[in-house]
């Protein structure tokens, strides 16, 4: 009965390498976000779907995809990982678009780029 | 744009109160949340209080909001070994399609 899923917890992949990280929430909700995490404990938001549409990209590198195949799926694509990608990623969800609503998060997936 | 700041950290001894504070600089912050992250773990989230409230209680925390000078505290009573962790401060406006802007973090460390 988890809420926001995330999969793989952990994932160590190489430079250059190209990885997806899946999650799902079975709140219903209709806002999903993706954190990330640095080494210093800083959580800042990357992107935000509504209705399986963007709505919030921050300045991440083009080589960040999300994908949202339907509202209780956000995943997130990585082209040519580099060192600096490592980090914890974050999945949320909330029920509404303005966010206003509290966002609820998945247990995260630390990435390490080797 | 929006900053949230809070001290990185503290330590308290067990049974004794915590308190962790908060700044703000958006005033047109909605809603304001505290959450939770203990050692490799995900966000929990512990409470949140709604802007035109001064205060809130639950169990053992409390969260007073002094929207006037825009800071947020959260006092936990009776601190247990069990509250080690780092509490994040987070808020969110209602100024459009806005993501929650999170503080750097407090760890908090409770000593037996």
């Amino acid at each position: 009965d988890t809420a926001v899923s995330q999969t793989p917890k952990y994932l160590v992949t190489q430079m250059g390498n190209d990885k997806s990280i899946k999650c799902e929430q079975n709140l219903g909700h209709d806002t999903m976000y993706w954190y990330k995490q640095d080494s210093k404990k800083f959580l800042k938001i990357m992107f935000s779907y509504n209705n399986k549409e963007l709505i919030i990209n921050e300045t991440v590198p083009n080589r960040f995809s999300p994908k949202s195949p339907d509202k209780a799926h956000l995943n997130l694509h990585i082209n040519s990982l580099e060192l600096g990608d490592s980090a914890v990623y974050f999945c949320a969800s909330s029920s509404q678009a303005g966010g206003t609503d509290t966002q609820y998060f998945g247990p995260g997936t630390r990435l390490t780029v080797l | 744009g929006e900053d949230v700041e809070q001290s990185l950290f503290l330590s308290v001894r067990e049974g004794d109160s915590s308190v962790i504070n908060c700044t703000y600089t958006d005033s047109s912050s909605t809603y304001l949340y505290w959450y939770k992250q203990e050692p490799g773990a995900g966000l929990q989230l512990l409470t949140y209080i709604f802007s035109n409230m001064d205060m809130k209680q639950d169990q053992r925390l409390t969260v007073l909001l002094n929207k006037k000078d825009k800071h947020l505290s959260l006092r936990i009573a009776d601190t247990q070994t069990g509250d080690s962790a780092i509490y994040f401060c987070a808020e969110i406006s209602n100024s459009g399609n806005t993501p929650l802007v999170f503080g750097k973090g407090t760890r908090l460390s409770v000593i037996a």
